[in-house]
């Protein structure tokens, strides 16, 4: 079992419509979670973080996260052009580690 | 949010030489990590970077092919030994300046063995 799993792509959304990013991983003691978004040719960029059960929400962006079923989500509300991108899953695996784990990324296009 | 500086950007290098990355960030920080990322795959750890001794490596990643130097606590360098075409990816070297709120990536060098 891998240690981030992100729902398969690629995502094709029309733009004004929300994109629904999902994301589970397999170690209950990690306490740290994350998305990053990577336009093509570019370094990942970090986009929201989220530590507790619950939404966090921040502009079109709301992560969303439950650890009793260890599943992290991400919203983009209002998508535009402009957010097709990859968003990669990062999980801080287990509660004193470091590192970070990587899901395989999912690949968002919104349709103008 | 640091600011990392890496280079080179991108190199094209015969196969059995070696290339040196260089990671230089703007404020001193504990945590400095290695990622690899093969076309149109997601991030790889290769190692953790620690300042003053050996780096950490990950399953699969050894000292001999991918040595790190981290002499102080802004700057690192990695160095891909005895190049094959497999080794082409992009290399990127990342920051964790505090261990909860995210980690920073640099500019990343895409590397192409030829």
């Amino acid at each position: 079992q891998k240690e981030v799993e992100q729902n398969s792509g690629p995502l094709s959304v029309p733009e004004g419509a929300i994109a629904s990013l999902n994301c589970t991983y397999s170690d209950r003691g990690s306490q740290s979670f994350f998305w990053y978004r990577q336009y093509s040719g570019k370094s990942p960029e970090l986009i929201m973080s989220i530590y507790s059960n619950g939404d966090k929400e921040d502009g079109r962006f709301t992560a969303q996260l439950n650890k009793a079923s260890q599943y992290v989500s991400l919203l983009i509300r209002d998508s535009q052009p402009s957010d097709s991108a990859t968003y990669l899953c990062a999980v801080k695996i287990g509660s004193n580690d470091y590192k970070l784990s990587f899901g395989a990324g999912t690949t968002v296009t919104v349709r103008a | 949010s640091a600011v990392i500086s890496q280079k080179p950007s991108r190199d094209i290098c015969q196969r059995g030489t070696s290339l040196t990355i260089q990671c230089q960030v703007d404020s001193q920080v504990t945590m400095m990590f290695w990622y690899r990322q093969q076309p149109g795959q997601s991030l790889t750890l290769i190692a953790t970077a620690n300042q003053g001794s050996e780096a950490t490596y990950e399953s699969g990643f050894v000292i001999d092919k991918f040595p790190i130097s981290r002499p102080n606590l802004t700057f690192s360098t990695l160095t891909v030994s005895n190049m094959s075409p497999e080794d082409s990816s992009i290399y990127l070297c990342s920051v964790a300046e505090d261990g909860n709120y995210g980690y920073t990536f640099g500019s990343g060098t895409r590397l192409t063995v030829v």
